[in-house]
Parts: C-alpha cells; structure tokens; sequence
C-alpha cells in the first residue's frame, strides 16, 4: 500500500506568488521523520525541509514551510514568493523506525512549474 | 564539506553486460542505502548497509548485488543488464544515531543506460 500520497501530479504557479504542496502519509509509528526533495531536470536529488513528528512547530527554511497536520497525518509544503527556479519535481518522503539506519521512502512527486 | 560521491555520472551498457557504481558517503557517515529511479518515476528503495552488513532490502533483482567495504563506501554491482535497467541510481549516505532527524543526505547519482 502506498504510505505517502501525493494528489496533485503537475501544478502551475505564477513567479513571485505561494504555492502549496500536498503530502500526506500513513503510518503507525510514532516516531517518524518527514521530508521534502527538489529533483530538477539535472537528476540531483535536494533536502529542502524536515520535520520531526515530535517536532511541535512547523519547520522553516527560507522560503520552504511545512505545514504539518498531525491528527491528519499531513505535511503539505509550502513555497513562498515563487521564482523560476523553483520548477522542478517535488518528492514528499518519510522515514519511520527507531534506528539509526532506517531508509526513506518516496511518494509519487508533483512536477511544479512557475510561470513568468 | 564533501558530499556523497557517486561515480560514475554516466554509463552506457549493452544488454546482457555487467556494471558497477560506486558509493562514497560522507565522512563518518556509517548508513548507506541505494535506489533506482525509472523515468517519471519516484525513487525507489533497493538496499541499505549499516557498518557493512545489509540493514534492509527492498525491490532490489537477484541480478543485483551490493556491499559496503571497511572505508564505508559501497558498491551496486548488476549483471545481465536490461533495457528495464536503464535508471537514475541515487546512494544516500546518513550517520549513525540520526534515526529520523537530519543527515540524509543525497549524491548526484549515476544515469545509466542500457542499449
């Protein structure tokens, strides 16, 4: 079964404007870890954010924000004051388990473009 | 700081031949997990090492084999390659006790093309 959903396959936004990412998830740890990936059209494959399902606030970096809904097991991406650059795909991912050698696993990504 | 080095960037394969690609995880970074990434597709998860013993498997084919060696780089070996073979092979690289936090890191990883 998928663990990690991703709704919105392709999504448009115009430059300079917020644009939201969905990601929700399943799982019955409660200790787990979320993160978000960049993967332009050079393949390489870029942390932007993490959250910890003990983490109280919602992370911050730059211009990335997680929104993360707990109870509804959500932690939508958030991307502020969009540029060019920012197109991309967009992989939601998560890590559960109590080790330390516990991998990520990946939804199915959302392909962002920013218009001019 | 280095980061996780994969080598090399590029390959091309006929059908039927063997490859190797090779993992360098960052310095003091005891986990390393390999993935293959198809066209269009998300990454998916084929084997972990931790402190050179496999940690986990995933949909990894009995084509494929790996390990990880003393200086904590690792290798993906796959033989009778496939035109199905032809991917992004991504390694991540993470330290020990980060369970879920932060240090899973990425390298650039390796295209491979089967003909």
């Amino acid at each position: 079964a998928q663990k990690i959903t991703q709704t919105q396959p392709g999504m448009f936004v115009q430059e300079k404007e917020a644009v939201t990412l969905d990601c929700t998830y399943d799982t019955s740890d409660q200790s787990y870890g979320l993160f978000w990936y960049k993967q332009p059209s050079s393949g390489e494959m870029i942390f932007l954010i993490y959250q910890g399902s003990y983490d109280e606030q919602n992370a911050t970096e730059g211009r990335y924000s997680l929104n993360f809904q707990k109870a509804r097991k959500s932690a939508n991406l958030v991307i502020s004051a969009s540029q060019l650059g920012d197109s991309a795909m967009y992989f939601c991912a998560m890590r559960e388990g109590g080790t330390s050698y516990d991998k990520v696993i990946f939804g199915p990504g959302t392909s962002l473009s920013v218009i001019p | 700081a280095a980061g996780v080095i994969q080598s090399p960037r590029h390959l091309i394969k006929e059908k039927r031949e063997t490859a190797t690609l090779k993992c360098y995880p960052i310095s003091r970074h005891d986990t390393v997990y390999w993935y293959q990434q198809g066209p269009g597709q998300d990454p998916q998860f084929l084997i972990s090492f931790y402190e050179k013993m496999q940690s986990d498997k995933g949909s990894i084919p009995d084509r494929f084999s790996a390990q990880q060696f003393s200086d904590y780089h690792s290798e993906l070996n796959m033989s009778s390659l496939e035109l199905g073979d032809s991917a992004l092979y991504f390694c991540a690289s993470s330290p020990r006790g980060t369970a879920r936090g932060y240090g899973y890191t990425f390298g650039s990883g390796t295209r491979l093309t089967v003909v």
